[in-house]
């Protein structure tokens, strides 16, 4: 069975500073993708970034980076310049692409709090 | 291009009711994927359907609990004989393909039982 943990169940950022949030996993899947998803007071859940398992190269977009840590099963997110936009939680999810049925497994969240 | 739709947003029941909610997927999808976010908690798989059928229901409840995904029409998950560990938000999620990169989310139906 996959599993997902995350370990922080809240973080403080000043603004413009740089915050890492944490994600590990464990997974029978051959083949995966991890995410990370950012979910605001509105509820909706936004795609942050993703990872496609059989690439080395950390994925990156704009302020938003992971540190992929295949072998041991790490997947932190790096969120740099953070803005009072990114305050919200962020979930860290994994999906396996080799048991035909693609469902995410999230992990438990982390509340992101960003200080003016 | 409208993304997943669904509906109501918010729906109140008391013990007993029934509870009906409806998933529109963007369009173009034929995958849908249910999850159930409980208070302060990540989300849960519940059910995975494609036109007509369900692949995957190892997340749902035992009993109460159903899905449906017809060949016309949203996806309906319905919920009998609500209790209040019932209340919840829960999500719709679709995507193109079984093995997409992406499965995009609906708003959320939040359901309050009273």
């Amino acid at each position: 069975a996959q599993t997902v943990t995350q370990s922080q169940p809240e973080m403080s950022v000043q603004e413009a500073e740089t915050v890492t949030l944490s994600c590990t996993y464990d997974t029978s899947e051959s083949d995966y993708y991890l995410f990370w998803y950012k979910q605001p007071p509105s509820r909706q859940m936004i795609l942050v970034i993703r990872q496609e398992a059989y690439k080395q190269q950390n994925a990156t977009e704009n302020r938003f980076s992971v540190n992929f840590q295949k072998a041991a099963k790490s997947f932190s997110l790096k969120i740099s310049d953070s803005q009072l936009g990114d305050a919200a939680m962020y979930f860290c999810a994994h999906q396996g692409t080799t048991s035909g049925t693609y469902k995410y497994i999230f992990g438990t969240g982390t509340r992101l709090k960003v200080l003016a | 291009n409208a993304g997943v739709m669904q509906n109501p947003r918010h729906l109140v029941r008391r013990r007993g009711q029934e509870a009906r909610l409806r998933c529109s997927p963007m369009k173009g999808h034929s995958h849908v994927y249910w999850y159930r976010q409980l208070p302060e908690e990540g989300l849960k798989f519940m059910v995975y359907l494609q036109k007509e059928n369900i692949i995957d229901e190892s997340g749902m409840p035992k009993e109460r609990f159903s899905a449906e995904f017809p060949k016309e029409g949203p996806s309906i998950l319905r919920i009998q004989q609500v209790v209040r560990g019932d209340s919840a938000a829960y999500f719709c999620a679709s995507s193109a393909t079984g093995a997409s990169l992406e499965q995009y989310f609906g708003p959320g139906t939040r359901l309050t039982v009273t």
